[in-house]
């Protein structure tokens, strides 16, 4: 199957400072890419869909000049977190479309676990 | 938000057991996916099935569909410690992939 990297797996900073988290796509194009944000023993809330050569798409609470995604090339989608906080922390994922769009599986990265001290 | 609720939020079952998780949705869907996340990871797809499809195979996985009641069931039979896992049902419908609540399952060895 495809695979969808995610890096990096782990970071800490510290608050006030911005963390740029990359999404790639190893072996097919993924023209939509979604970020996605999971507190511990819940779900996946949608951040944002990501589309290649436009502007991310929000969520309703959202923040986008919290979290700023940027999808320059048909295979790298980026979530950067600025002026992060402790509240910030969390586990966040990046996910792409197979070929074959809605009717097909959606491949996830590995996750990044964020913490701001 | 996230919509859809799954039941049990949380099964624990010995080794050998079947164990079966539902999903519930709201919306009018193009299909219904569910996925495993192990603890601190990325997801990983088990199985897609259509809006016009009622049930559905995969190994030891099984998948009901039922658009009447906007319902979706997986079954894992034979339950090995290996499938400690949670679970996550995910409905597309136009541009987005929700997720459920999700179901942690246990297997106890």
């Amino acid at each position: 199957g495809a695979v969808v990297s995610q890096h990096p797996s782990r970071v800490i900073c510290k608050s006030g400072t911005s963390v740029k988290i990359e999404c790639r796509s190893l072996d097919f194009q993924a023209t939509t890419m979604f970020w996605y944000r999971q507190f511990p023993k819940q779900s996946l809330m949608l951040m944002a869909t990501s589309n290649e050569g436009s502007k991310a798409t929000y969520e309703q609470g959202v923040e986008k000049d919290k979290f700023l995604i940027n999808h320059a090339s048909l295979t790298l989608s980026t979530l950067t977190v600025t002026s992060a906080h402790p509240e910030d922390s969390s586990f966040y994922i990046c996910s792409a479309l197979g070929q074959g769009g809605f009717w097909t599986e959606a491949f996830f990265g590995q996750g990044t676990r964020l913490t701001v001290v | 938000s996230q919509q859809g609720e799954e039941d049990p939020q949380a099964l624990s079952i010995q080794e050998g057991e079947n164990a079966t998780m539902n999903c519930s949705y709201k919306t009018s869907i193009n299909n219904l996916q569910w996925y495993r996340q192990n603890s601190g990871r990325g997801l990983v797809h088990l199985i897609l099935i259509r809006s016009n499809e009622r049930e559905k195979h995969s190994g030891r996985l099984r998948v009901t569909l039922d658009t009447s009641k906007k319902s979706s069931s997986l079954l894992i039979t034979a339950s090995r410690a290996a499938d400690t896992a949670s679970y996550f049902c995910a409905e597309t419908s136009g541009s987005r992939l929700t997720f459920g609540e999700g179901t942690q399952l246990t297997v106890n060895p």
